[in-house]
C-alpha cells in the first residue's frame, strides 16, 4: 500500500458527461501528479500540483482540469467525455524536493460508453 | 518517434530463469532512470532508481545504464511467479529536483513467470 488513495475505483459514464476523480496524497507529501494509462498510449503525465499551485503540465486536454485543495487532496475533472477518454487514471504524490520518487495510488478505471 | 521505447512483450519465462528487460531513449537530457513494477489492477510501484552509468544491484534485481548507447536494462535473477507483472522504465526530464516530476514512461513489458 503506497499510502495514496483514490476514489472511486471504477466509474462508468456516458459520452458528453462530466466526472470528478479524487486523490489523497501520502501524509506529508506536497506534490500531486495525475497520469493517464491507456493500452495504446501507455502511462502519460497529465499535470502536477505542488502545495496548491500548478507546477507542470503534460498532454492534458482542455476538457480536463485539476486542482489541489488546502488540505492537499486533489481532484481531476474530466468533461465532455469521449469514448477515447476511457482509461486508468492514476494519482501519485511525492515529498518536497524529491519529485522523482513518486508513489502511485491504485487508480480509477474510467469507462465511457 | 517516442522519447522512450520499450518492447511490450509479452515475455514468458520458466521459474528460475534470468529475465532481461530493456528500454532505449532518445533524449540525452535524461540523467535519472527508474524501473517501476505494476501488478495487474494496481498502481505502479518504484522498484529501482539509478542516476549513473554502470550497474546497481538490489537483491535479485540489477539495473544497468549505458548512457553512451542510451540503453537501460533491468535483470531479474532466479525469477519467481510473484515477479509476474508489467515492468515500466521511467525517466524524469532532467537531473535533480528541477525535473518537476514529469516522468516519461516506456510502454511497459508484460512478464509472466510460470512455475
Amino acid at each position: 500500500d503506497s499510502g495514496v488513495t483514490q476514489t472511486p475505483k471504477h466509474l462508468i459514464t456516458a459520452t458528453g458527461q462530466r466526472v470528478t476523480l479524487r486523490c489523497s496524497p501520502r501524509s506529508g507529501d506536497l506534490s500531486v501528479y495525475w497520469y493517464q494509462q491507456s493500452l495504446d498510449q501507455g502511462l502519460q503525465f497529465l499535470i502536477q500540483y505542488y502545495n496548491g499551485e500548478e507546477r507542470a503540465k503534460g498532454n492534458i486536454l482542455e476538457r480536463f482540469s485539476a486542482q489541489q485543495f488546502p488540505d492537499l487532496h486533489s481532484e481531476l475533472n474530466l468533461s465532455s467525455l469521449e469514448l477515447g477518454d476511457s482509461a486508468l487514471y492514476f494519482c501519485a504524490s511525492s515529498r518536497a524536493g524529491d519529485t522523482d520518487t513518486q508513489y502511485f495510488g491504485p487508480g480509477t478505471r474510467l469507462t465511457v460508453l | 518517434q517516442k522519447e522512450v521505447e520499450q518492447d511490450p512483450g509479452p515475455l514468458s519465462v520458466p521459474e528460475g530463469a534470468i529475465v532481461s528487460l530493456n528500454c532505449t531513449y532518445s533524449n540525452s537530457a535524461f540523467q535519472y532512470f527508474m524501473w517501476y513494477r505494476q501488478y495487474s489492477r494496481k498502481g505502479p510501484e518504484l522498484l529501482m532508481y539509478t542516476y549513473s552509468s554502470g550497474n546497481k544491484e538490489d537483491g535479485r534485481f540489477t539495473a544497468q545504464v549505458d548512457k553512451s548507447s542510451k540503453y537501460i536494462s533491468l535483470f531479474i535473477r532466479d525469477s519467481q511467479p510473484s515477479d509476474s507483472a508489467t515492468y515500466l522504465c521511467a525517466m524524469p526530464p532532467s537531473a535533480g529536483g528541477t525535473s518537476y516530476g514529469k516522468l516519461t514512461f516506456g510502454q511497459g513489458t508484460i512478464l509472466t513467470v510460470h512455475p
